[in-house]
C-alpha cells in the first residue's frame, strides 16, 4: 500500500512568487492535514481538508490557501512568498475526520530567496 | 488556546540505557494523544492513546496516558543509536479533532 506522497521533494522560489505543493493521500483516506515545521516553531497546523472541506485552520495568513479535490488529494497554495515561509511543509492523511492515525509524507522543503 | 508541551529538549545517553519523554497538554475537548518518531523528514507513527491507564507496547517503546493529570510519557529501554531522533507528542481535540503538536524532544543516543 503506497504512503502519502508529496511533491515537490525540493523546491526554490523568490519572494514576492507563489507555489504550489501537492499531496496525495493513503489510498481510501479522505482525511489530509498539512503543517509548516521550522526549526524554532515546530510543526505548526495550517489546515485540513476532509470531502472536499476546509473543517479546521490554523493561524495563518491568508496568502496561505489549499483545497482538496474529489479523489482526496489535495494542494496547498503559497502566495506571495516571504523569506520566512521558507520550511518544510508536512502532509498528514487519515482514514477519516475523527480519532484515528495520522501518516505524514515525506515533506516539500520550500527555500525562499 | 491548546497547548502541548514536551520535555526535555533534548537529551543524550549512552546505548542501553533507559529514557522517558513527557509530554503535558492543555486542550480543549481532549480526544487522543499521538506520538511520531521523526527522523529525517517523515514523522512516523508508534502510538495512539486515548484511554488512561492503558499501556501501548512496541518492542522496546511503551507509552501510557494520564487523562487526570493531562499527560503522557513514552519510555525507551535499551536504547540503541537507532533510536536517535525527534520524538513529537501531539494532541487531537476540539469538535473537529484537530492535532496540535509540541516542540519535540531531540534524543541522541552514543555507541
Amino acid at each position: 500500500k503506497a504512503g502519502v506522497t508529496q511533491t515537490p521533494r525540493y523546491l526554490i522560489k523568490t519572494r514576492g512568487q507563489q507555489v504550489t505543493l501537492s499531496c496525495s493521500p493513503i489510498s481510501g483516506h479522505r482525511s489530509v492535514s498539512w503543517y509548516q515545521q521550522t526549526p524554532g516553531q515546530g510543526l505548526q497546523f495550517l489546515f485540513e481538508y476532509f470531502s472536499e472541506t476546509q473543517r479546521n485552520k490554523g493561524n495563518f495568513p491568508g496568502r496561505f490557501s489549499g483545497r482538496q479535490f474529489s479523489n482526496s488529494r489535495s494542494e496547498m497554495n503559497v502566495s506571495t512568498l516571504e523569506l520566512g515561509d521558507s520550511a518544510l511543509y508536512l502532509c498528514a492523511s487519515s482514514f477519516y475526520l475523527g480519532n484515528t492515525e495520522a501518516f505524514f509524507g515525506q515533506g516539500t522543503r520550500l527555500t525562499v530567496v | 488556546e491548546d497547548k502541548v508541551v514536551q520535555s526535555p529538549l533534548s537529551l543524550v545517553v549512552h546505548e542501553g540505557d533507559t529514557v522517558t519523554l513527557n509530554c503535558s497538554y492543555e486542550v480543549t475537548n481532549f480526544r487522543s494523544l499521538l506520538w511520531y518518531k521523526q527522523e529525517k523528514k517523515a514523522p512516523t507513527f508508534l502510538f495512539m492513546l486515548t484511554s488512561s491507564g492503558i499501556e501501548k507496547k512496541s518492542g522496546r517503546l511503551s507509552s501510557i496516558l494520564d487523562k487526570k493529570e493531562l499527560f503522557s510519557i513514552l519510555n525507551i529501554t535499551a536504547t540503541q543509536t537507532g533510536d536517535s531522533a525527534v520524538y513529537l507528542c501531539a494532541v487531537k481535540g476540539g469538535s473537529n479533532y484537530k492535532l496540535t503538536f509540541g516542540k519535540g524532544t531531540l534524543l541522541t543516543v552514543n555507541p
